[in-house]
């Protein structure tokens, strides 16, 4: 059983779409998070998310919003995508403060 | 906030030992450390919650220096599956955000 997922797992996109990724995870946890791993490989959180606070990195754009339907679910919404928006989009998710375990990333391609 | 890796990259034979360091700016409450192989998802490796504490792991361990606001990992007698890229993470204590580190690159060859 797979405990934490993401879908897709390769999106390619035109410049100015809507996408939406989706991740689950299966572990518990009361925790998720998101974060873009870009080419040089630096990993960079986005968001990290419980059920009672939503803690945003400032420097991602606002076109990026999480939304959480429940405890399981963390998806990434992300407007009028851009050319920079392009990298590994990785959901994780733990118990707060313990080790994180990530699903399997999403390329993301904007063309 | 991003803490400091060090160092970027190393290439070891099988069977050397080698040390990665991990450099905050910020107090710090815990510090991960995560291996990502090519082409896949950071896998978790350690945690350290308090200063001075040192964990293994087989022949992987780590230490955290509270006072410094420094980890470092230690891989002795390396293997070829130890190579990939070495992240640690940090949280710190004035706030609630997790960081990751640059990263180090490190191969093992034969």
């Amino acid at each position: 059983d797979t405990a934490v997922s993401q879908t897709p797992k390769y999106l390619v996109t035109q410049m100015g779409n809507d996408k939406s990724i989706k991740c689950e995870q299966n572990l518990g946890h009361d925790t998720m998070y998101w974060y873009k791993q870009d080419s040089k490989k630096f990993l960079k959180i986005m968001f990290s998310y419980n059920n009672k606070e939503l803690i945003i990195n400032e420097t991602v754009p606002n076109r990026f919003s999480p939304k959480s339907p429940d405890k399981a679910h963390l998806n990434l919404h992300i407007n009028s995508l851009e050319l920079g928006d392009s990298a590994v989009y990785f959901c994780a998710s733990s118990h707060v403060g313990t080790l994180q375990f990530f699903g399997p990333g999403t390329r993301l391609t904007v063309l | 906030q991003q803490p400091v890796q060090s160092p970027q990259a190393v290439i070891l034979r099988e069977g050397e030992d080698a040390v990665i360091n991990c450099s905050s700016s910020k107090a710090l409450y815990s510090v991960h450390w995560y291996r990502q192989k090519h082409g896949e998802a950071p896998v978790f490796l350690m945690i350290l919650l308090k200063g001075g504490e040192q964990k293994g792991h087989d022949k992987i361990s780590a230490s955290f220096n509270e006072k410094k606001q420094q980890s470092s990992l230690y891989l002795t007698a390396s293997q070829l599956s130890y190579s990939g890229t070495y992240f640690c993470g940090t949280e710190i204590i004035d706030g609630n955000q997790f960081y990751f580190g640059t990263g180090t690159s490190l191969t093992v060859i034969p």
